[in-house]
């Protein structure tokens, strides 16, 4: 059984440009969440998708959205990127219609704003 | 709010035991998880605990008192590869989405030395 996939794996971008992260779940999962991790902070809760729709945001600006496709895919995106964006950003599955399972976390993007 | 604690970083001696310890104040408790995360890669489930005592894996047990707002992870017999971030999580009280979205700690860096 595939884990959760993210692509790109790399990535560089320099202040104002934007990015967008793709994440492929876990087949039969339907919920997907982002997470940014950085050093100082941990794992910050970005937004939760369900069945092609946000259930749940955090305290992120709307500079960050996402969105997620009929097949659960999801694709995050960030605009006019600060140097703070720089992070590890982090997918996670699950099966659970209300999230009560354990999350299955992809191997991340990691972006570098310069 | 949600505030989880746990300590920056601990070493210890291959063979021995550790115990890695995290306090929380959530809104709410419906579960305490802890993932492993080694460096450049996907954290991955450990256990889960939702009712007071200890649940025990093989060389890894946790252990939860809700009455307190505290868990710890024990490895035993430890071993080079444990050396990793090890990351508590609490699911709390459910999000406005109807879903539960955990908070995570910042993670303990456990370093195993020969």
């Amino acid at each position: 059984k595939a884990g959760v996939t993210q692509t790109p794996r790399y990535l560089i971008k320099t202040r104002g440009q934007q990015v967008t992260l793709s994440c492929s779940p876990i087949s039969g999962h339907r919920s997907v969440s982002w997470y940014q991790q950085t050093p100082g902070q941990g794992l910050q809760f970005l937004f939760e998708y369900f069945s092609e729709t946000q259930r749940n945001k955090g305290n992120f600006p709307g500079r960050f959205s996402g969105r997620q496709f009929s097949n659960s895919r999801s694709e995050m995106n960030v605009s006019t990127l600060e140097l703070g964006d720089s992070a590890l950003y982090l997918c996670a599955s699950s099966l659970g219609g209300d999230n009560t399972g354990e999350l299955f976390f992809g191997e991340g993007s990691r972006l570098t704003v310069l | 709010g949600q505030n989880i604690d746990q300590p920056t970083e601990m070493t210890a001696t291959e063979g021995a035991i550790v115990q890695i310890n995290c306090t929380y104040q959530t809104s709410g408790f419906n579960g305490l998880f802890w993932y492993q995360q080694h460096a450049g890669e996907a954290p991955t489930f450990l256990s889960y605990n939702v009712l007071d005592g200890l649940e025990e894996k093989g060389r890894f047990s946790s252990f939860l008192s809700r009455s307190k707002g505290y868990s710890y992870l024990l490895l035993k017999e430890l071993q080079m590869k444990d050396s990793a971030s090890y990351l508590c999580a609490v699911r709390g009280s459910l999000a406005s989405g109807g879903s539960y979205i955990p908070t995570f700690g910042r993670g303990t860096s456990l370093i195993v030395h020969p």
